[in-house]
């Protein structure tokens, strides 16, 4: 199991540009998440899915996009990068079983000049 | 929505010493409470969770308690070693719901 994988690892956008975040996960998982982390303020939830075809909106999801076609691949997608952006990018997903933790990806770190 | 507020910020400890974190979270329905360590450049990983069924639960040198009735929930490290050098963060959610929603983070220090 390769568990949740994220790509790519480090990305530099102009403010402006758009570009998509991978996110796969090898283990069946029907939940998954994207967070963002910034200093001080913890990880904050971008968008989540509950399942291929469905998606959510979390605390934060103002310029960007998601989807979920298949169980495994959950991308997110930056429409028009803006400064604000800067930050570093978690793909997270678990099993729809009842109360389990999450598995989170190594992570992006994406900076917006 | 919940909202979970974790303290300290920081926390510097000698090596050997105790460690406390401790969070509060405002809905009284959330039931379940993981705790993540973070180590610098790294991603989080799940540590410790408690349900809401539970009042204690020990792993090793690492416990979380919990209370109900006040909404707080604590993460005890006994015997720290300068490999529990991290950020540690407290989580909360509900049942049936997506949304697991972290606190802030505990920068801990554990000096030889």
């Amino acid at each position: 199991n390769a568990g949740v994988t994220q790509t790519p690892k480090f990305q530099v956008l102009k403010t402006g540009q758009s570009m998509t975040l991978q996110c796969a996960q090898d283990m069946n998982h029907e939940y998954m998440s994207w967070y963002r982390q910034d200093p001080g303020m913890g990880l904050r939830l971008i968008h989540y899915s509950v399942g291929a075809g469905i998606t959510d909106q979390g605390e934060v999801p103002n310029g960007y996009n998601v989807s979920r076609s298949t169980t495994e691949d959950f991308p997110l997608r930056l429409l028009s990068a803006a400064p604000s952006q800067t930050s570093v990018y978690f793909c997270a997903s678990r099993t729809g079983q009842v109360n389990y933790g999450y598995t989170f990806g190594s992570g992006t770190r994406l900076t917006v000049v | 929505g919940e909202n979970v507020e974790q303290h300290p910020s920081t926390l510097s400890v000698q090596e050997g010493d105790s460690a406390v974190i401790k969070c509060t979270y405002s809905d009284s329905a959330s039931n379940y409470f993981p705790w993540y360590k973070q180590e610098l450049g790294k991603r989080p990983q799940l540590i410790i969770d408690i349900r809401s069924n539970v009042g204690e639960k020990k792993d090793q040198r690492i416990a979380v308690t919990l209370n109900k009735t006040a909404k707080h929930f604590s993460l005890h490290i006994t015997e720290t070693q300068p490999e529990d050098s991290a950020v540690y963060f407290c989580a909360a959610s509900i049942t049936g719901f997506q949304k697991l929603v972290f606190g802030t983070g505990t920068r801990l220090l554990v000096s030889p």
